[in-house]
Order: C-alpha cells, then sequence, then structure tokens
C-alpha cells in the first residue's frame, strides 16, 4: 500500500544529544514537509521541500536540520539546539502544488 | 506563523446530534481542506474543496468552500462515538497550506 511511514512512533533521548527521525514515503511525491504538534494545539511547520536536494526553513526551525538526497526520504534532525524538543512531529507530503497534504502516523519525541 | 480562526474550539454533544464547525480567514484561498486527528495518529484527510460555493460530501460529513474564499464549514450529521477527535482545516493557495486551530470533538453516549 502506499503511503508515509514514521519511524520510531515513541522516541526517548536525554537532553543534549541529537536525534532523527525518519520518514519515507512511497507515492511519488516530490513535496515533503515536517510539522511539530504541541498538545492542544495546531500544526507548526519545521522544513520543507518541495524537490531532491533542495528544502526551505519552515516558521519554526531553528534547532533543527533536514536533508532530501532521495525523493522517497526527508529525515529530521533535532538538535541540542532545539529549547523545547519534546513534541509530536509528523511529516507530510504531496504530490503536486495545489493538491491536499498526506500525513504520516507521527513519532511522539520526549527529552528528558 | 499565520493560523486560521477556527471555531469552536470544543465541542461536547450527545449521540446523534450534528455537529457545525468553521474557519475564516482575512486571506483569500484556492484550496479548503478538512482533516480529522484521532488522539496519537496523524491527521486524516476528510475533504478536499476546490471551488468557491463548492459543496461536497462524504458520507455523514458535508463541507462548503465560502464564496468569498475566506471561509469554510464543516458539518457532521447524526454524530456516533467513532467521530471523537480533532478536526483541522486548512487553506491553501499557490501551495502554501495554513492550518486552523482545531475544534476537538467528543460525543456522549
Amino acid at each position: 500500500d502506499g503511503g508515509i511511514t514514521q519511524s520510531p512512533k515513541y522516541l526517548f533521548r536525554k537532553e543534549g544529544q541529537n536525534v532523527t527521525l525518519s520518514c519515507e514515503q512511497n507515492l511519488n511525491h516530490d513535496a515533503m514537509y515536517w510539522y511539530r504538534q504541541d498538545p492542544g494545539q495546531g500544526l507548526r511547520l519545521i522544513y520543507y521541500s518541495q524537490i531532491v536536494n533542495d528544502f526551505q526553513k519552515g516558521d519554526i526551525a531553528e534547532g533543527y536540520s533536514v536533508s532530501r538526497e532521495k525523493k522517497e526520504s526527508f529525515p529530521l534532525t533535532v538538535t541540542s539546539a532545539q529549547k523545547n524538543p519534546t513534541a509530536f512531529y509528523l511529516c507530510a507530503s504531496k504530490g503536486s502544488l495545489n493538491s491536499p497534504l498526506h500525513f504520516g502516523n507521527g513519532t511522539r519525541l520526549t527529552v528528558t | 506563523g499565520q493560523q486560521l480562526n477556527q471555531s469552536p474550539q470544543s465541542m461536547f454533544i450527545q449521540e446523534g446530534e450534528d455537529v457545525s464547525m468553521n474557519c475564516t480567514s482575512s486571506s483569500i484561498f484556492n484550496t479548503w481542506l478538512w482533516y480529522k486527528q484521532d488522539p496519537g495518529e496523524g491527521p486524516v484527510l476528510l475533504i478536499a474543496l476546490y471551488k468557491a460555493g463548492e459543496l461536497t460530501s462524504n458520507g455523514r460529513l458535508t463541507a462548503q468552500f465560502g464564496i468569498t474564499r475566506k471561509d469554510s464549514f464543516l458539518n457532521i450529521s447524526a454524530s456516533i462515538p467513532s467521530d471523537v477527535g480533532i478536526y483541522f482545516c486548512a487553506g491553501q493557495l499557490s501551495g502554501k497550506l495554513i492550518f486552523g486551530t482545531g475544534t476537538r470533538l467528543q460525543v456522549f453516549p
């Protein structure tokens, strides 16, 4: 089945450690996105990529980094510079400019 | 970042009741999307609207794209317990997507 796979579902890290969240899609979508969701809040855009080897900062990019070496993959690294990294992270993709966004099932990151 | 005004923020209703929620913006959009998110899961697309005035149904769900292109509403008829979740609207223009703040729906038997 086509879809977006995020792994792992739950991730625990100690403060000061970098951590990378995986996102893979087999929908042949060009554009991929990372959002952050805090409890009781909406979605905030971290980074997005409209094509391989290119990506742009979203509204809250500080403390995060991404890469887009393959069309199918858009990993997100949460660095130690991110002051409040504990959150629910959602990856999404879409096939064309005005088509709907499709989401993965999220990764819940807890940093202690 | 910019967010849409979505209301109500939360709703507590009895099973069988109808539900209505809406989103408004000061900006125009050329696409309106409605998503539902279950706890601990990613949002799932419910309805996509592409034309001002468009009225689209998906089972018990009906959504409309406002004539001014600055608003949209979602109605759920005859609610059931599995309708529980958070509903998000999203407006899209030239590929840029703006999300509403969400409506949390609770359905009591």
